[in-house]
């Protein structure tokens, strides 16, 4: 069974600009997450979606995050514009549901400079 | 809000050696994952943890919840160098069904 694919992998951007990244979850996982996690530290949920649905977006920054998952398999996160802050590892995963465990992808690295 | 404490945060022991890794979360929780991160490596699933006085094996890992402490433990047994990597508690909360994560533990076992 294939798992979590993200991509890129590694990504270095100049402050301001654009970056989106891409996850597939596992097939027929309806469940699907994107983590930010800082170096050193835990992941920190940035938004969980049901199928096609955000229903939790509490913690995303909405002023320059934003993210999709059209017909509720693939989906994209995307910064606009990028601040130094920004610099992390972006983790989506993915479930059967909020009741099961979560399976996390390889990550991308996002470095801004 | 949901507070969940590692300790220690960094590790270093021999192989061989036996130590206990604890998890404390601050409010009521019905399950408790542990997961483990190699270096520039993804979060790979070790155990969830259902009820109170819940145990897990696996290898040389052993997972414990004690829900009316509020405590998980991971205890490693006769450790050994595969065993190196940053282990982290995951508690569910109930409210939201949100993952609240601990900082991690930074395991190093030297040969």
């Amino acid at each position: 069974e294939a798992g979590v694919v993200q991509s890129p992998r590694y990504k270095i951007i100049e402050k301001k600009q654009p970056v989106a990244f891409w996850c597939n979850p596992i097939s027929g996982h309806n469940t699907l997450y994107w983590y930010r996690q800082n170096l050193g530290q835990g992941p920190e949920l940035l938004i969980r979606y049901e199928n096609e649905e955000a229903v939790d977006d509490s913690q995303l920054p909405k002023d320059r995050f934003s993210a999709e998952r059209l017909k509720g398999v693939d989906s994209t996160l995307k910064i606009q514009p990028a601040e130094l802050g920004d610099s992390a590892v972006y983790l989506c995963a993915s479930g059967w549901g909020v009741a099961y465990e979560q399976y996390f992808g390889p990550g991308t690295r996002l470095t801004v400079t | 809000e949901l507070k969940v404490e590692q300790n220690p945060l960094f590790l270093s022991m021999q192989e061989e050696k036996n130590y206990t890794i604890y998890c404390n979360y601050s409010t009521t929780s019905d399950r408790l994952y542990w997961y483990r991160q190699d270096p520039g490596k993804s979060l790979e699933s070790l155990f969830v943890l259902l009820s109170n006085g819940a145990v897990k094996q696996e290898g040389r890992l052993m997972a414990s919840l004690d829900t009316k402490a509020r405590l998980s433990t991971l205890h490693i047994t006769a450790a050994v160098h595969d065993l190196s990597a940053t282990y982290f508690c995951a508690v569910h909360m109930d409210s939201n069904y949100q993952l609240i994560w601990g900082a991690g533990t930074k395991l190093i076992i030297k040969p």
